[in-house]
């Protein structure tokens, strides 16, 4: 498909397991984000990447959480030693990033991981 | 920092009205972007709209269109001829320019379109 696709849909782990969540944005974009977005409240910024290189991490809660995008395509989010304030959906992002008046600033989301820890 | 304010947790529109949707921001950028984006029960966000801050007339897209009055830091999402599958989760959402290139999201508005 054309748009970004992030797997698992769902994850249900134990308290302590590790969890790797993937995102594949669309072909060619640039820039790729990952949020938080926890129960009835908008999203919230964990981390950005510029192809490979990982510009903002300042979102990511704690030293559990971990993002890489070596080929500056896909992404994967992991967390270690999960905790039930983990729990949450999990959203990804990318954008063109080329900037033209705001265009290709526009944000395109995939359907998100829900990560619930048990 | 920057900040989203939604101030309507929940709305009801009658099907083939118009609704708006509140949202004001605050931001020391003087140069920032403005986005809505809608939330399905599927979970997906869907861009919906864009204002950039030096932008002279409001963005239209269809059926939407933004109320930008930037004296009063607002940023209104406006639906006209209300459908039943425009209900769902609103997010009003901005970048600074000069701050990074990630979205800061309000809390949402949940609009229900009644038939």
């Amino acid at each position: 498909g054309a748009g970004v696709s992030q797997s698992p849909r769902y994850k249900v782990a134990k308290r302590g397991q590790d969890v790797a969540l993937r995102c594949d944005p669309i072909s060619g974009h640039v820039s790729l984000f990952w949020y938080q977005q926890a129960l009835g409240q908008g999203p919230e910024f964990l981390t950005y990447f510029q192809n490979e290189a990982q510009l903002d991490k300042s979102g990511l809660p704690s030293d559990r959480f971990f993002a890489e995008r070596p080929e500056g395509s896909v992404s994967t989010l992991k967390i270690q030693r999960t905790q039930q304030e983990d729990s949450a959906v999990y959203l990804c992002a990318s954008s063109p990033g080329v900037s033209s008046g705001g265009k290709g600033y526009e944000q395109y989301f995939g359907p998100g991981t829900r990560l619930t820890v048990t | 920092a920057q900040k989203i304010t939604q101030t309507q947790p929940g709305m009801f529109v009658q099907e083939k009205e118009a609704v708006t949707l509140d949202c004001t921001y605050d931001t020391s950028d003087p140069s920032y972007g403005l986005f809505w984006y809608k939330q399905p029960s599927s979970g997906e966000m869907i861009f919906l709209i864009y204002q950039g801050s030096y932008d002279q007339q409001n963005a239209t897209e269809g059926r939407y269109s933004l109320n930008f009055q930037k004296a009063r830091k607002s940023a209104n999402l406006v639906i006209s001829a209300s459908q039943l599958g425009d209900s769902a989760m609103y997010f009003c959402a901005m970048i600074p320019w000069g701050a990074g290139n990630m979205l800061t999201f309000g809390g949402g508005t949940r609009l229900m379109v009644k038939p």
